[in-house]
């Protein structure tokens, strides 16, 4: 059972344009929804990250828009840059326990920004 | 800072035979957490420890061992490794075990590829 479901698989992006990348989970217990930015070779680093209590969170040109009742999230990248082509990866966490903590993670989506 | 440092940086393993991976991280940080990237999979949690003396199951266990005897190192042992274990290898850590307040980082990665 995929609990955090990822879309697309992969995006083509011109210069400047925005870049949308859409995730949606099913389990409510879920209290954190960070986003991974991996480039080739690399491990993945936390580019932003967003509660539940909030709606929206911007750092510069990259933005969560965060919809509890739909449980969806997205993040939108501004200005999108050659630079920023990479694999992004949206994660939900929750405690499974105990201290037990645990993030699941989307199967990633390739983007591609042209220029 | 080194951060989190895995080795080997790929490696060719024969089915049946045994390896064991390694990560360390100089960041003092009481939680380290093995996940496996496959293509199309996203990032999957092996196992998982919240700190030094413990350990516990991820999603993928199955054909893995990992032991925590101090804050810094996490080994990640297969014992006799197939085919189905090719994969590229990520060791995380984070300073708690609730990702809310602190952010995983992750090592950049051991390829393994079983024949």
């Amino acid at each position: 059972q995929q609990q955090v479901k990822q879309s697309p698989q992969s995006l083509i992006v011109q210069k400047g344009g925005i870049s949308i990348i859409n995730c949606a989970y099913e389990n409510t217990a879920f209290d954190y929804f960070p986003w991974y930015q991996q480039f080739p070779g690399k491990g993945p680093a936390l580019l932003i990250a967003i509660r539940p209590d909030v709606s929206e969170k911007k750092e510069g040109r990259f933005t969560i828009s965060f919809n509890k009742s739909a449980k969806q999230f997205s993040l939108h990248i501004m200005d999108s840059q050659p630079g920023d082509s990479a694999t992004y990866f949206c994660a939900a966490g929750m405690n499974s326990g105990g201290s037990n903590y645990k993030l699941t993670f989307g199967k990633g989506t390739l983007l591609t920004v042209n220029p | 800072t080194a951060g989190i440092t895995q080795a080997p940086t790929s490696q060719i393993l024969a089915a049946g035979r045994s390896m064991t991976l390694r990560c360390t991280q100089d960041m003092r940080h009481n939680a380290m957490y093995w996940y496996r990237q496959d293509l199309g999979l996203g990032l999957r949690l092996i196992h998982y420890s919240n700190t030094a003396g413990t350990t516990g199951k991820g999603e993928v266990p199955d054909g893995y061992s990992v032991s925590r005897a101090n804050t810094d190192d996490f080994p990640l042992t297969l014992a006799s490794a197939v085919p189905s274990q090719t994969s590229v290898y990520f060791c995380a850590s984070s300073d708690s075990f609730h990702p809310t307040t602190d952010t995983q980082y992750f090592g950049p990665g051991t390829r393994l590829t079983v024949l």
